[in-house]
């Protein structure tokens, strides 16, 4: 089946640090979505891309959607201490019917004071 | 508060019993979604509804699971005899489906313990 490989699996960063992580598969997608989920909370929708090579920002952090459709990766800049959580990726590979989204295992980040 | 709502947030249960969770989508969303997520993992896709209209199934959801979405707005997820495996928590998301709109917005989830 469609698997998401996403990395790396945690970071262990200072603050004010920058953030780097991205996801990658076999197969192709037309839809990448990031989002960030907090302990005993649901996925929050950070960033939606639908355009191979499509570069989007929302505020400190900016993802970008592969030119071959199989990648994408999430920067985050000048991280502060609620950017903690686990990140997942998270994608579809669109047409007709399908559209239950495929989640990367995440990428759990930690702020060392 | 106008984002999407679970209930129960927690649910514990003895083995063998029937559970069921609710699921409230944002007020104009016409699609919904349910998904399972273990510890450490991602959520799982189980199913989703366009309106009432129940269009995908995940081989996930086994013949114990059963989901409804009867007046195409608020939905349930029951499973039945439960079992030890089927302690995770359960996810909703609900999206607006227009052309090139994908983004699916999540509940908080209900967290269900089968013991």
């Amino acid at each position: 089946g469609q698997q998401l490989n996403q990395s790396p699996q945690s970071m262990f960063i200072q603050e004010g640090e920058d953030v780097s992580m991205n996801c990658t598969s076999s197969s192709i997608f037309n839809t990448w979505l990031w989002y960030k989920q907090d302990p005993g909370e649901g996925p929050v929708l950070l960033i939606a891309l639908y355009k191979a090579g499509e570069l989007t920002s929302n505020g400190r952090l900016t993802a970008q959607f592969g030119i071959t459709r199989k990648d994408s990766f999430l920067n985050i800049s000048a991280s502060i201490p609620s950017d903690v959580g686990i990140y997942f990726c998270a994608a579809k590979p669109g047409g007709g019917g399908a559209d239950g989204l495929t989640f990367g295992k995440g990428t759990h980040l930690i702020i060392q004071p | 508060d106008t984002g999407v709502s679970q209930d129960p947030r927690h649910k514990i249960t003895k083995r063998g019993q029937n559970v069921t969770f609710r699921c409230d989508p944002i007020s104009e969303h016409n699609r919904l979604y349910w998904y399972r997520q273990t510890l450490g993992q991602g959520p799982e896709f189980l199913t989703y509804f366009q309106n009432e209209a129940q269009l995908e199934k995940s081989r996930l959801l086994s013949d114990r699971f059963s989901a409804e979405r009867p007046k195409g707005s608020f939905s349930t997820l029951e499973i039945q005899r439960t079992e030890q495996g089927d302690s995770a928590m359960y996810l909703c998301a609900s999206s607006l489906r227009l052309a090139g709109d994908n983004e699916q917005f999540f509940g908080p989830g209900t967290r269900l313990t089968v013991l």
